[in-house]
C-alpha cells in the first residue's frame, strides 16, 4: 500500500531563511510518481513538481529545489531565500503507476515571518 | 480562464438534504478527479473517470455518493441524505493520461 509521511506538521522561518519540507514515502511498486504542491490560504491546490521512480536527478527551479532519493525513500523540498508569499500548506504525494489515486501526505504549513 | 472550475463554491445544507457539485475540467483533459479535503489533512482519493468512463472508486465513496461525467466533459457528485460528517471541502482535479492532476478551487461543503 502507498503512503505518504510529512512528520512535520508546521515550520516558522524569517525571511530569507532557507527550509527544508520533509516527504517520506512507502509504496511496494518500482514504478511510481512523487509530486509536491502548494495550498496557499486562498485553497486551490498548485502543482509544483512531478518526479518519476526512474529519475533520480535533483531538480531547480528558481528557488525552490527538491531532493529526491530512493535509498531512503524521500523526496525533500527546499526553498531558498523564503519570502512571505511562499506562505502555504505544502502537499506531498505519491502515485504509484498500477493505481490511479494520487495518495497525500497530511502537509506541513509553512509560515514566512518577515 | 482555462483552469478547472468547479461550482458552487461554497454550499450549507441541512442533514439530510441532497446536494450536487459541478466540475469542469481543463477542456483537452480525458482524465477528471474528485477528492475529499477535511481541515488538516490532505486530500484523499473518491474517484475518477477517464472519458466517460468511471474506472476507480475509493472505498470512502459511500451508497450516498455517486458520481457522473456522462458526455466525458464535465462532472457531476451527488451526495444523497448529508450527514454532518460529509462536511468538507470537495476537489476535482484534470488530467492527461499519464500526466499531473491540475485541481480546482474547490466545493465547501457544511452541513448543518
Amino acid at each position: 500500500a502507498q503512503k505518504v509521511t510529512q512528520a512535520q506538521t508546521e515550520i516558522s522561518v524569517v525571511e530569507k531563511e532557507d527550509v527544508t519540507l520533509d516527504c517520506v514515502y512507502e509504496t511496494r511498486d518500482t514504478t511510481y510518481y512523487l509530486f509536491w504542491y502548494k495550498q496557499p490560504p486562498s485553497g486551490e491546490l498548485v502543482f509544483l513538481i512531478r518526479r518519476n521512480s526512474f529519475d533520480e536527478q535533483n531538480e531547480i527551479s528558481g528557488r525552490y529545489s527538491w531532493n529526491f532519493q530512493k535509498s531512503t525513500s524521500s523526496f525533500n523540498f527546499t526553498i531558498t531565500a523564503s519570502q512571505v508569499v511562499d506562505s502555504a500548506v505544502y502537499f506531498c504525494a505519491l502515485s504509484e503507476a498500477n493505481n490511479n489515486d494520487m495518495r497525500f501526505g497530511a502537509g506541513t504549513r509553512l509560515t514566512v515571518k518577515p | 480562464d482555462t483552469g478547472v472550475s468547479q461550482n458552487p463554491r461554497h454550499k450549507i445544507t441541512k442533514r439530510g438534504q441532497n446536494v450536487t457539485f459541478r466540475c469542469d475540467p481543463i477542456s483537452e483533459h480525458n482524465r477528471l478527479y474528485w477528492y475529499r479535503q477535511t481541515l488538516g489533512q490532505g486530500p484523499e482519493f473518491l474517484t475518477y473517470f477517464q472519458n466517460e468512463a468511471q474506472l476507480e472508486k475509493s472505498r470512502l465513496l459511500s451508497d450516498r455518493f455517486s458520481a457522473e461525467r456522462p458526455k466525458g466533459s464535465f462532472s457531476t457528485l451527488e451526495i444523497q441524505r448529508t450527514e454532518q460528517g460529509d462536511s468538507a471541502m470537495y476537489l476535482c482535479a484534470s488530467s492527461l493520461i499519464g500526466y499531473e492532476q491540475f485541481f480546482g478551487p474547490g466545493t465547501r461543503l457544511t452541513v448543518l
